[in-house]
Protein backbone atom coordinates (compact mmCIF):
# COMPACT_ATOMS: atom_id res chain seq x y z
CA UNK A 1 0.00 0.00 0.00
CA UNK A 2 1.18 3.91 -0.60
CA UNK A 3 0.86 7.09 1.86
CA UNK A 4 1.53 10.31 1.64
CA UNK A 5 2.51 12.82 3.81
CA UNK A 6 2.47 16.50 3.63
CA UNK A 7 4.51 17.37 6.71
CA UNK A 8 2.93 21.29 7.05
CA UNK A 9 -0.57 22.04 7.23
CA UNK A 10 -0.27 25.69 6.25
CA UNK A 11 2.89 28.00 5.30
CA UNK A 12 3.08 31.69 4.75
CA UNK A 13 5.19 33.70 2.45
CA UNK A 14 5.37 36.78 1.48
CA UNK A 15 5.31 38.00 -2.42
CA UNK A 16 8.17 37.52 -4.83
CA UNK A 17 9.67 34.86 -2.13
CA UNK A 18 10.90 31.12 -2.50
CA UNK A 19 8.50 28.23 -1.44
CA UNK A 20 9.14 24.70 -0.78
CA UNK A 21 6.30 22.81 0.17
CA UNK A 22 6.99 19.13 1.79
CA UNK A 23 5.67 15.71 0.16
CA UNK A 24 7.29 12.11 1.29
CA UNK A 25 5.47 8.88 0.26
CA UNK A 26 5.82 5.39 1.12
CA UNK A 27 5.42 2.76 -1.05
CA UNK A 28 7.12 -1.25 -1.55
CA UNK A 29 6.44 -0.40 -5.04
CA UNK A 30 7.10 1.61 -8.25
CA UNK A 31 5.15 4.67 -8.06
CA UNK A 32 4.07 7.90 -10.21
CA UNK A 33 3.83 10.75 -8.20
CA UNK A 34 1.61 13.93 -8.63
CA UNK A 35 0.71 17.85 -7.27
CA UNK A 36 -2.29 18.98 -7.92
CA UNK A 37 -3.82 22.74 -7.17
CA UNK A 38 -6.93 23.77 -5.76
CA UNK A 39 -7.96 27.26 -5.76
CA UNK A 40 -10.90 27.87 -3.28
CA UNK A 41 -14.21 26.05 -3.75
CA UNK A 42 -12.69 24.40 -7.23
CA UNK A 43 -12.09 21.14 -8.05
CA UNK A 44 -8.08 19.70 -8.38
CA UNK A 45 -5.80 20.80 -11.50
CA UNK A 46 -2.58 19.17 -11.91
CA UNK A 47 0.31 20.63 -11.59
CA UNK A 48 3.28 18.54 -12.48
CA UNK A 49 3.67 14.88 -12.35
CA UNK A 50 6.71 12.23 -12.11
CA UNK A 51 6.62 9.13 -14.22
CA UNK A 52 10.09 8.65 -14.95
CA UNK A 53 13.00 9.57 -16.38
CA UNK A 54 14.68 12.99 -15.18
CA UNK A 55 14.04 13.40 -11.39
CA UNK A 56 13.56 17.16 -11.82
CA UNK A 57 9.64 17.89 -12.94
CA UNK A 58 8.23 21.14 -14.67
CA UNK A 59 5.06 21.89 -14.38
CA UNK A 60 2.52 25.10 -15.07
CA UNK A 61 2.87 28.44 -13.34
CA UNK A 62 5.87 28.22 -12.46
CA UNK A 63 6.33 25.46 -10.61
CA UNK A 64 8.72 22.48 -10.25
CA UNK A 65 9.30 19.37 -8.53
CA UNK A 66 12.10 17.09 -7.48
CA UNK A 67 11.99 13.22 -7.01
CA UNK A 68 14.13 11.96 -4.43
CA UNK A 69 13.77 8.06 -4.41
CA UNK A 70 16.99 7.90 -1.44
CA UNK A 71 14.89 9.84 0.59
CA UNK A 72 11.38 9.38 -0.96
CA UNK A 73 10.34 12.69 -1.57
CA UNK A 74 8.79 14.89 -4.21
CA UNK A 75 8.91 18.44 -2.69
CA UNK A 76 7.26 21.06 -5.18
CA UNK A 77 9.24 24.57 -5.22
CA UNK A 78 8.63 28.06 -6.78
CA UNK A 79 11.61 30.69 -6.93
CA UNK A 80 9.04 32.72 -6.50
CA UNK A 81 5.49 33.45 -5.81
CA UNK A 82 2.47 35.55 -6.41
CA UNK A 83 -0.48 36.84 -5.30
CA UNK A 84 -2.37 34.21 -7.13
CA UNK A 85 -0.50 31.40 -5.97
CA UNK A 86 -2.29 31.44 -2.62
CA UNK A 87 -4.24 28.00 -3.04
CA UNK A 88 -4.22 24.86 -1.54
CA UNK A 89 -1.22 22.32 -2.67
CA UNK A 90 -1.92 18.45 -2.45
CA UNK A 91 0.61 15.88 -3.25
CA UNK A 92 -0.60 12.20 -4.25
CA UNK A 93 0.74 9.16 -5.15
CA UNK A 94 -0.04 6.02 -7.40
CA UNK A 95 1.89 2.56 -8.08
CA UNK A 96 2.29 2.55 -11.36
CA UNK A 97 -0.63 0.89 -13.88
CA UNK A 98 -3.23 0.67 -10.92
CA UNK A 99 -6.63 2.51 -10.22
CA UNK A 100 -6.10 4.37 -7.23
CA UNK A 101 -4.69 7.65 -6.08
CA UNK A 102 -3.71 8.65 -2.95
CA UNK A 103 -3.70 12.43 -1.37
CA UNK A 104 -1.89 13.69 1.30
CA UNK A 105 -3.63 16.09 3.90
CA UNK A 106 -2.81 19.12 1.60
CA UNK A 107 -0.56 22.20 2.72
CA UNK A 108 -2.40 25.51 2.43
CA UNK A 109 -0.04 28.17 0.68
CA UNK A 110 -0.85 31.62 2.01
CA UNK A 111 0.73 34.64 -0.05
CA UNK A 112 1.23 38.14 1.56
CA UNK A 113 1.98 40.96 0.04
CA UNK B 1 -15.66 21.98 -24.84
CA UNK B 2 -14.46 18.65 -23.32
CA UNK B 3 -14.44 18.51 -19.88
CA UNK B 4 -16.21 16.75 -16.52
CA UNK B 5 -19.22 18.95 -15.43
CA UNK B 6 -20.68 18.50 -11.87
CA UNK B 7 -24.07 19.77 -10.48
CA UNK B 8 -25.52 21.21 -8.90
CA UNK B 9 -22.52 23.73 -7.06
CA UNK B 10 -24.46 23.96 -4.18
CA UNK B 11 -26.92 21.64 -2.41
CA UNK B 12 -28.57 21.75 1.12
CA UNK B 13 -30.93 18.87 2.48
CA UNK B 14 -32.74 18.08 5.43
CA UNK B 15 -31.12 15.61 7.81
CA UNK B 16 -32.63 12.18 7.11
CA UNK B 17 -32.98 12.46 2.81
CA UNK B 18 -31.44 11.08 0.17
CA UNK B 19 -29.62 13.15 -2.12
CA UNK B 20 -28.09 12.70 -5.52
CA UNK B 21 -24.86 14.29 -7.25
CA UNK B 22 -24.33 14.10 -11.05
CA UNK B 23 -21.00 13.44 -12.58
CA UNK B 24 -20.60 13.68 -16.36
CA UNK B 25 -18.05 13.77 -18.42
CA UNK B 26 -17.14 14.36 -21.97
CA UNK B 27 -13.68 13.13 -22.31
CA UNK B 28 -14.54 9.12 -23.71
CA UNK B 29 -12.40 8.82 -20.11
CA UNK B 30 -13.29 5.18 -19.31
CA UNK B 31 -12.47 5.47 -15.37
CA UNK B 32 -14.35 7.55 -12.88
CA UNK B 33 -14.15 8.13 -9.10
CA UNK B 34 -15.97 9.84 -6.42
CA UNK B 35 -13.96 11.52 -3.63
CA UNK B 36 -15.15 13.25 -0.26
CA UNK B 37 -12.86 16.37 0.90
CA UNK B 38 -13.07 17.33 4.58
CA UNK B 39 -10.94 19.97 5.77
CA UNK B 40 -7.22 19.33 7.18
CA UNK B 41 -8.23 15.35 5.80
CA UNK B 42 -7.16 15.73 2.09
CA UNK B 43 -9.06 13.53 -0.66
CA UNK B 44 -10.84 10.18 0.35
CA UNK B 45 -12.09 7.83 -2.30
CA UNK B 46 -15.57 6.35 -1.84
CA UNK B 47 -16.10 4.74 -5.12
CA UNK B 48 -14.94 4.26 -8.25
CA UNK B 49 -15.33 2.48 -11.33
CA UNK B 50 -13.53 1.06 -14.57
CA UNK B 51 -16.46 0.04 -17.00
CA UNK B 52 -19.88 0.38 -17.76
CA UNK B 53 -22.22 -1.44 -14.65
CA UNK B 54 -19.14 -2.48 -12.62
CA UNK B 55 -17.87 -0.25 -9.70
CA UNK B 56 -15.67 -0.97 -6.28
CA UNK B 57 -15.91 0.67 -2.71
CA UNK B 58 -13.13 3.19 -1.89
CA UNK B 59 -12.49 3.41 1.37
CA UNK B 60 -15.08 5.26 2.74
CA UNK B 61 -17.96 3.44 0.91
CA UNK B 62 -20.37 3.08 3.64
CA UNK B 63 -23.64 5.36 3.01
CA UNK B 64 -23.39 6.02 -0.01
CA UNK B 65 -24.44 4.30 -3.50
CA UNK B 66 -23.57 4.89 -7.00
CA UNK B 67 -24.10 3.24 -10.66
CA UNK B 68 -22.27 3.39 -14.43
CA UNK B 69 -25.17 2.67 -16.67
CA UNK B 70 -23.48 4.76 -19.25
CA UNK B 71 -19.74 5.67 -20.30
CA UNK B 72 -20.43 9.39 -19.53
CA UNK B 73 -22.18 8.81 -16.08
CA UNK B 74 -21.36 8.30 -12.45
CA UNK B 75 -24.26 9.69 -10.03
CA UNK B 76 -23.51 9.57 -6.38
CA UNK B 77 -26.46 8.89 -4.00
CA UNK B 78 -25.32 10.01 -0.63
CA UNK B 79 -27.86 7.93 1.74
CA UNK B 80 -29.69 8.62 4.68
CA UNK B 81 -27.23 6.09 6.26
CA UNK B 82 -24.09 8.34 5.62
CA UNK B 83 -23.70 10.05 9.23
CA UNK B 84 -21.80 12.98 8.67
CA UNK B 85 -22.84 13.73 4.67
CA UNK B 86 -21.90 17.41 4.69
CA UNK B 87 -18.74 17.98 3.04
CA UNK B 88 -17.12 18.49 -0.61
CA UNK B 89 -17.57 16.05 -3.02
CA UNK B 90 -15.11 15.76 -6.19
CA UNK B 91 -15.41 13.67 -9.29
CA UNK B 92 -12.69 12.68 -11.49
CA UNK B 93 -11.70 10.28 -14.60
CA UNK B 94 -9.00 8.83 -16.14
CA UNK B 95 -8.58 7.14 -19.51
CA UNK B 96 -7.77 3.71 -19.62
CA UNK B 97 -7.73 0.68 -18.22
CA UNK B 98 -5.46 0.24 -15.20
CA UNK B 99 -2.48 -2.61 -16.31
CA UNK B 100 -4.39 -2.49 -20.34
CA UNK B 101 -3.88 -0.23 -23.25
CA UNK B 102 -4.33 2.84 -22.98
CA UNK B 103 -3.82 3.34 -19.86
CA UNK B 104 -3.07 7.04 -18.96
CA UNK B 105 -2.32 7.87 -15.27
CA UNK B 106 -3.58 11.12 -14.29
CA UNK B 107 -7.01 11.96 -12.77
CA UNK B 108 -8.75 15.22 -14.22
CA UNK B 109 -10.98 16.32 -12.02
CA UNK B 110 -14.70 18.31 -12.26
CA UNK B 111 -15.66 21.51 -10.07
CA UNK B 112 -17.28 19.64 -6.97
CA UNK B 113 -20.41 20.08 -5.01
CA UNK B 114 -20.84 21.27 -2.26
CA UNK B 115 -23.20 19.66 0.08
CA UNK B 116 -24.61 20.70 3.38
CA UNK B 117 -26.98 18.81 5.07
CA UNK B 118 -29.32 20.99 7.66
Amino acid sequence: AQSVTQLDSQVPVFEEAPVELRCNYSSSVSVYLFWYVQYPNQGLQLLLKYLSGSTLVKGINGFEAEFNKSQTSFHLRKPSVHISDTAEYFCAVSARNTDKLIFGTGTRLQVFP
Amino acid sequence: DGGITQSPKYLFRKEGQNVTLSCEQNLNHDAMYWYRQDPGQGLRLIYYSQIVNDFQKGDIAEGYSVSREKKESFPLTVTSAQKNPTAFYLCASRKGLAGGRGYTDTQYFGPGTRLTVL
